[in-house]
């Protein structure tokens, strides 16, 4: 199994529609973090967490919300899903004592 | 803030030449620097990191990185490319102190001519 997974891996939605994106870890790290990907922009970061009750916004959190439900999971909500929320989402992990983000393969997202 | 450039969207590189690619970033403090390499339709792989000492860093894959402070970059270079190396690259710059966030420059892609 993935050491960080992600589900689902491809969605496609309608405007004004709810989507959450769902991500697991089994590397036992305590942070976790939320990137969104757009062709020419690299990955922006949308938010982060240290720990179950830590949850930070990053550079692009408008319109976006996360829910930190244990150690291991950490899923990203679209309340009222727009196309220019199109795109491909990673989910990261990294451990405190290290400076490495280990990513799942990523989720695709289509906003209609 | 901290940010980061890579100056080459695309680069078109024959099999068995040599590939460089290029990055510049901006931080305050010493930086952590890091290639990740995305292949299609997969997640970001990390190639190698860079955090203290030696400024030469060898990767996976055959890939190394040198660290300039001086031009405040981080080149990615490979002696010899094969088709496999056909990807998207990022270079990316964190700290601890910011809690191991990192930003991403905007990518390069690569294409591999037979």
């Amino acid at each position: 199994d993935a050491d960080v997974t992600q589900t689902p891996r491809n969605r496609i939605t309608k405007t004004g529609k709810r989507i959450m994106l769902e991500c697991s870890q089994t590397k036992g790290h305590d942070r976790m973090y939320w990137y969104r990907q757009d062709p020419g922009l690299g990955l922006r970061l949308i938010y982060y967490s240290f720990d179950v009750k830590d949850i930070n916004k990053g550079e692009i959190s408008d319109g976006y919300s996360v829910s930190r439900q244990a150690q291991a999971k950490f899923s990203l909500s679209l309340e009222s899903a727009i196309p220019n929320q199109t795109a491909l989402y990673f989910c990261a992990t990294g451990d405190s004592g290290a400076n490495v983000l280990t990513f799942g393969a990523g989720s695709r997202l289509t906003v209609l | 803030a901290q940010s980061v450039t890579q100056p080459d969207i695309h680069i078109t590189v024959s099999e068995g030449a040599s590939l460089e690619l290029r990055c510049n970033y901006s931080y305050g403090a010493t930086p952590y620097l890091f290639w990740y390499v995305q292949s299609p339709g997969q997640g970001l792989q990390l190639l190698l990191k860079y955090f203290s000492g030696d400024t030469l860093v060898q990767g996976i894959k055959g890939f190394e990185a040198e660290f300039k402070r001086s031009q405040s970059s981080f080149n990615l270079r490979k002696p010899s490319v094969h088709w496999s190396d056909a990807a998207e690259y990022f270079c990316a710059v964190g700290a601890r102190a910011a809690g191991n966030k990192l930003t991403f420059g905007g990518g390069t892609r690569v294409l591999v001519k037979p």
